[in-house]
């Protein structure tokens, strides 16, 4: 089936730097990629969504320009959280969907990242 | 808008016995699709069930089913003969026409030796 690689699983930062969270598809090419965010204890919620080749689309209430999304190919986009303060600390999670093959077998999570900032 | 509601934030059930998940969901969309998710203490989301707006039958997957009744947009999780290992978070969601998933605040399920 289809598998969506998320990188790092975990990380550490400081206040004030920029991490940098990729998703790549292994075996099919993402046309769309989803990012959500998941406070502990809470939900996942929709951040933005991209598409190969064209800007992201925020959800509302989130920061164009702290959250940054890149999509440049259709196995890889990155989330660049840019100067990182303790509040983004969460997990991040990454979904893609594959072209058209099937409802059920379009949309594929990668295992997330736990976003510590110190 | 839409908005997916799972009332039940913790549950327990007995190893070997059935338990139903329960979620609730509004739209105005005719098509959408519900989906169940369970979510280990890892935090990978692992794929259970879909269910189409208009498929007439409920959906199974092994020892998952789906209880869809459209007329109470509800489509509630049935994990029969449950085993430790489905311990977890689990997560309803329903993608609209827009391929937008919007997921409820989900429920941990333990369940007992």
């Amino acid at each position: 089936g289809a598998v969506v690689s998320q990188h790092p699983s975990r990380v550490i930062c400081k206040s004030g730097t920029s991490v940098k969270i990729e998703c790549r598809s292994l075996d099919f090419q993402a046309t769309t990629m989803f990012w959500y965010r998941q406070f502990p204890k809470q939900s996942l919620m929709l951040m933005a969504t991209s598409n190969e080749g064209s800007k992201a689309t925020y959800e509302q209430g989130v920061e164009k320009d702290k959250f940054l999304i890149n999509h440049a190919s259709l196995t890889l986009s990155t989330l660049t959280v840019t100067s990182a303060h303790p509040e983004d600390s969460s997990f991040y999670i990454c979904s893609a969907r594959d072209r058209p093959r099937g409802v059920i077998y379009g949309y594929t999570f990668g295992s997330g990242t736990r976003l510590t900032v110190v | 808008a839409q908005k997916i509601t799972q009332t039940q934030p913790g549950m327990f059930v007995q190893e070997k016995e059935a338990v139903t998940l329960d979620c609730t969901y509004d739209t105005s969309d005719q098509s959408y699709g519900l989906f169940w998710y369970k979510q280990p203490s890892s935090g990978e989301m692992i794929f259970l069930i879909y269910q189409g707006s208009y498929d007439e039958q409920n959906a199974t997957e092994g020892r998952y089913s789906l209880n869809f009744q459209k007329a109470r947009k509800s489509a509630n999780l049935v994990i029969s003969a449950s085993q430790l290992g489905d311990s977890a978070m689990y997560f309803c969601a329903m993608r609209d026409n827009f391929n937008k998933f919007y997921f409820g605040s989900g429920t941990k399920l333990n369940v007992k030796p």
